[in-house]
């Protein structure tokens, strides 16, 4: 299985609601990612977690909250979110250098667009 | 610290033809190197990588990328394009001892009939 498995795909929201995206990852990866991408550029890290811990906070600013529940789950709780925040909003895993493991690599979800009205 | 450099933000080529899609990087340490495809609406799919050893990388839907550690490049090569090959194309890089990964700007290629 080498799947990350995002939901929900699509998101409409209003700028007081409370959401949250989800994603899980069954390949026993203990990195995962949060990466916001909007359209024509590259993604943009938000969060790393490393051994279910918060390891990168890249000044994201608090309307986005990460939590990490186990080490296949990850989700992203957005309250009074604004309508730039619209993007396709992705999680990854991998495995951690530490581990030994030389894949390397990033494994993506295919996104959760969220619109903010 | 690590970054990427996709030279070129757009590619048009006809189908068929071969393609080049260049990135150089600059770092401190040793890297891993990756080209990613994005299809519209989709996420980031990885088309090959390079970690050690042979500096010529073979990834899947016929690309393949050459690591240059004097030019400091990893250029993406494809001998015949194809239609289905038009996409966002990203080079990648992760440094030996960090969980981040530094991405480029990015290269739409964009394949004509």
């Amino acid at each position: 299985d080498t799947e990350v498995t995002q939901t929900p795909k699509h998101l409409v929201m209003g700028m007081t609601n409370k959401k949250s995206l989800k994603c899980e990852q069954h390949m026993g990866h203990r990195a995962m990612y949060w990466y916001k991408q909007k359209a024509k550029k590259p993604p943009e890290l938000m969060f790393v977690y490393s051994y279910e811990k918060l390891s990168i906070n890249e000044s994201v600013p608090s309307r986005f909250s990460p939590e990490c529940p186990n080490s296949s789950l990850l989700n992203l709780h957005l309250h009074a979110l604004q309508p730039e925040d619209s993007a396709l909003y992705l999680c990854a895993s991998s495995p951690l250098i530490t581990s030994g493991r030389r894949t390397g690599e990033l494994f993506f979800g295919e996104g959760s667009r969220l619109t903010v009205l | 610290a690590q970054s990427v450099t996709q030279l070129d933000s757009q590619v048009p080529v006809f189908e068929e033809a071969p393609v080049e899609l260049r990135c150089n990087y600059s770092s401190s340490v040793s890297v891993y190197l990756f080209w990613y495809v994005q299809y519209p609406n989709q996420g980031l799919q990885l088309l090959l990588k390079y970690l050690s050893g042979s500096t010529l990388v073979k990834g899947i839907n016929g690309f393949e990328a050459e690591f240059n550690k004097s030019q400091t490049s990893f250029h993406l090569r494809k001998p015949s394009v194809h239609i289905s090959d038009t996409a966002e194309y990203f080079c990648a890089v992760r440094g030996y001892n960090f969980n981040k990964f530094y991405f480029g700007s990015g290269t739409k290629l964009n394949v004509k009939p």
